[in-house]
């Protein structure tokens, strides 16, 4: 199956500075890598995702980046803002299209 | 449109006890999937399913059973509950390959 592993665990940033957090996979067919977040308490909300036809993605102050070649995505935040603060959770599709496999999850904290 | 229900929001087992977690949704999505969520451990697969009659195995089955007999429902079963099954419960479903998972508000589980 897809093994997904995701870095940093935790991030703490500045408002208003960047963040950034990356994923790898190891399933070449895998081909479609969304992005959730999830706040304290709360169930977790998809905020991007990316094709693997496309190698960036933006929504506004989030954008996703891919590299197929060396089986890389991305998540970058501009201008953090204090309810930026969440776990984020990279996944991806396994290669039967049937299942999604998720990282660890990155504890994103953004200091007014 | 309620999205994805999920029941009961807590719960507490002793060991060896059964149970079922309730996971319904008015969407009419075919693919749906249970995970758990663990400190340290994101989000692991449990069972999925990609319709009705149709059923599969995540990359942690063990001590739980599904079945899909209807596109809404996807009951997950605790056969003999064990102190490593405490964790918090996520169904979750999607229309089609490529598209956003939905999850429920989760079941936080506790085996004492």
């Amino acid at each position: 199956g897809e093994n997904v592993e995701q870095h940093p665990s935790t991030l703490s940033v500045q408002e208003g500075d960047s963040a950034v957090i990356k994923c790898t996979y190891s399933d070449s067919a895998s081909n479609y890598f969304p992005w959730y977040k999830q706040e304290l308490g709360k169930r977790p909300q998809l905020i991007i995702d990316i094709r693997s036809n496309v190698g960036e993605k933006k929504d506004q102050r989030i954008a996703v980046t891919l590299n197929k070649t060396a089986k890389h995505f991305s998540l970058h935040i501009t201008e953090t803002q204090p309810e930026d603060s969440a776990v984020y959770f990279c996944a991806a599709r396994g290669y039967t299209g049937n299942q999604f496999y998720f990282g660890t999850g990155t504890s994103l904290t953004v200091i007014p | 449109n309620a999205g994805v229900t999920q029941t009961p929001k807590f719960q507490v087992l002793k060991t060896g006890q059964s149970m079922t977690l309730q996971c319904a949704q008015d969407m009419n999505h075919e693919y749906m999937s249970w995970y758990r969520q663990d400190p340290g451990m994101g989000l692991r697969l449990i069972h999925y399913s990609v319709g009705a009659g149709i059923t599969d195995q995540g990359e942690v089955p063990n001590g739980y059973n599904v079945s899909r007999s209807t596109t809404e429902d996807f009951p997950l079963r605790l056969l003999s509950a064990a102190p490593s099954q405490t964790s918090v419960y996520f169904c979750a479903s999607r229309k089609g390959q490529h598209t956003e998972a939905f999850f429920g508000q989760g079941t936080r589980l506790t085996v004492v």
